[in-house]
């Protein structure tokens, strides 16, 4: 059983840029939710899809955005990159709607870098 | 605005002690996650609870609602329970989860 996999694992990207970061949830998951986390910082909230809709929404400016596949996979995309979005990008999949009211499963992250 | 604040930051000890890591938090939450990170990235679920305690292995997580509270304790701790540890809190729902910063722990035989 496959569990939260997310691609890619590493990028490198320039200031002004776009970049869409994938995850595919656990077996049977219907909900994914992201996060940023800082280098030497706890992750923040950045959205939470469930049933191909935006459902919950941290502080985060619009140009990030997202989307959920019919088969539950989800794309993070951040357009006109700033040097502050250098980050680890966390999936996490659960079967509960609500992002945090069920046990998350999380993927390895994506190492985005912005020079 | 809800506040995560965990203590200690840092905390290095020697193989078999006993550890304990600490969470406070500064509105009432629904619930609290416990999650292990290992240099790389990947994170782990340890423990998501309301109330009361929970015991898995050599781990222990316990919450004191009122006091807005929680504690996750290691019993024979070993090297490879180095990570750092986050605590998560979810306020009714509306703004997803709420991190602290994590408590960088070493282990050292």
């Amino acid at each position: 059983d496959a569990g939260v996999t997310q691609s890619p694992t590493h990028l490198i990207k320039t200031r002004g840029q776009q970049v869409t970061l994938r995850c595919s949830p656990k077996s049977g998951h219907d909900t994914v939710s992201w996060y940023q986390q800082a280098l030497g910082q706890g992750p923040q909230f950045i959205f939470q899809y469930y049933e191909e809709e935006e459902r919950q929404r941290g502080n985060f400016p619009d140009r990030f955005s997202g989307h959920q596949f019919p088969n539950y996979s989800s794309e993070l995309n951040v357009n006109a990159l700033l040097l502050g979005d250098s980050a680890l990008y966390l999936c996490a999949s659960s079967l509960a709607p609500l992002a945090g009211s069920g046990e998350l499963f999380f993927g390895e992250g994506s190492r985005l870098t912005v020079l | 605005k809800n506040e995560v604040e965990q203590s200690p930051q840092n905390l290095t000890a020697q193989e078999g002690e006993f550890i304990t890591i600490n969470c406070s938090y500064s509105v009432g939450i629904s619930a609290l996650h416990w999650l292990q990170q290992h240099p790389g990235g990947g994170i782990v679920s340890l423990f998501m609870l309301s109330s009361g305690k929970k015991k898995h292995g050599r781990l222990i997580a316990t919450i004191n609602i009122q006091e807005k509270h929680s504690s996750l304790h290691i019993t024979a701790s070993h090297p490879r329970d180095s990570a750092v540890y986050i605590c998560a809190v979810l306020v009714g729902g509306a703004d997803g989860l709420t991190f602290g910063k994590g408590t960088h722990l070493i282990i050292q035989p």
